[in-house]
């Protein structure tokens, strides 16, 4: 099993350039979520969602898009990238509500995303 | 709304020694608390949660914690630390509604001394 894979890995981008970032997961999770981290901030969340063609906002949504066309891939689309942008994104997915405690959350190893 | 705090940003131990590590949320019923490690370059992995019942609650890698509602604390303890340890911890609570999205502290920086 790949568990939740995250790619590309590092990135390096100039201001107003674009990209998109790729999440799998294969364990037919329904939730699925995007944070980013940044230095003694914890992890925050950007987008998340409950079930394929479902998306919603979270904690920091502002220039961020996000799609769930397959229940399998979460993608997390930055249109015009601007230099408070640079983290760690993380992916995570879930079987049920988290608070399922059978159903706990999987993370990805992370993007590292510079921006100039 | 929901937060959750961990006091300290760095913790320096010898290794062998013990380790407390400190969580308080704010929340108004009951928790769902977790505690997550992550090594440099990793994602986070779980190492214990907390749902209801008995306050003590077992992890692996021998790490443990305990649910004190009177103090909205669930804090992180191991007996003897391994240089393996080191890395960051973090504390997070679920939110209230149905999101199933977690709410995360700062997190602490363990470091371990040989």
């Amino acid at each position: 099993n790949a568990g939740v894979t995250q790619t590309p890995k590092f990135r390096v981008l100039k201001t107003g350039q674009s990209m998109t970032l790729l999440c799998a997961q294969d364990m037919n999770h329904e939730y699925m979520y995007w944070y980013r981290q940044d230095p003694g901030m914890g992890l925050r969340l950007i987008h998340y969602s409950v079930g394929e063609g479902t998306t919603a906002k979270g904690e920091v949504p502002d220039g961020y898009n996000v799609s769930r066309l397959k229940k399998q891939n979460f993608l997390l689309g930055l249109e015009s990238a601007a230099p408070s942008q640079t983290s760690v994104y993380f992916c995570a997915s879930s079987w049920r509500h988290p608070v399922d405690f059978n159903s706990p959350l999987h993370f990805g190893n992370g993007t590292r995303l510079t921006v100039t | 709304a929901q937060s959750v705090t961990q006091p300290d940003i760095h913790i320096t131990v010898s290794e062998g020694a013990s380790l407390e590590l400190r969580c308080n949320y704010s929340y108004g019923a009951t928790p769902y608390l977790f505690w997550y490690v992550q090594s440099p370059g990793q994602g986070l992995q779980l190492l214990l949660k907390y749902f209801s019942g008995d306050t003590l609650v077992q992890g692996i890698k021998g790490f443990e914690a305990e649910f004190k509602r009177s103090q909205s604390s669930f804090n992180l303890r191991k007996p003897s630390v391994h240089w393996s340890d080191a890395a960051e911890y973090f504390c997070a609570v679920v939110d209230s509604g149905n999101t199933g999205k977690l709410i995360f502290g700062q997190g602490t920086t363990l470091q371990v001394k040989p």
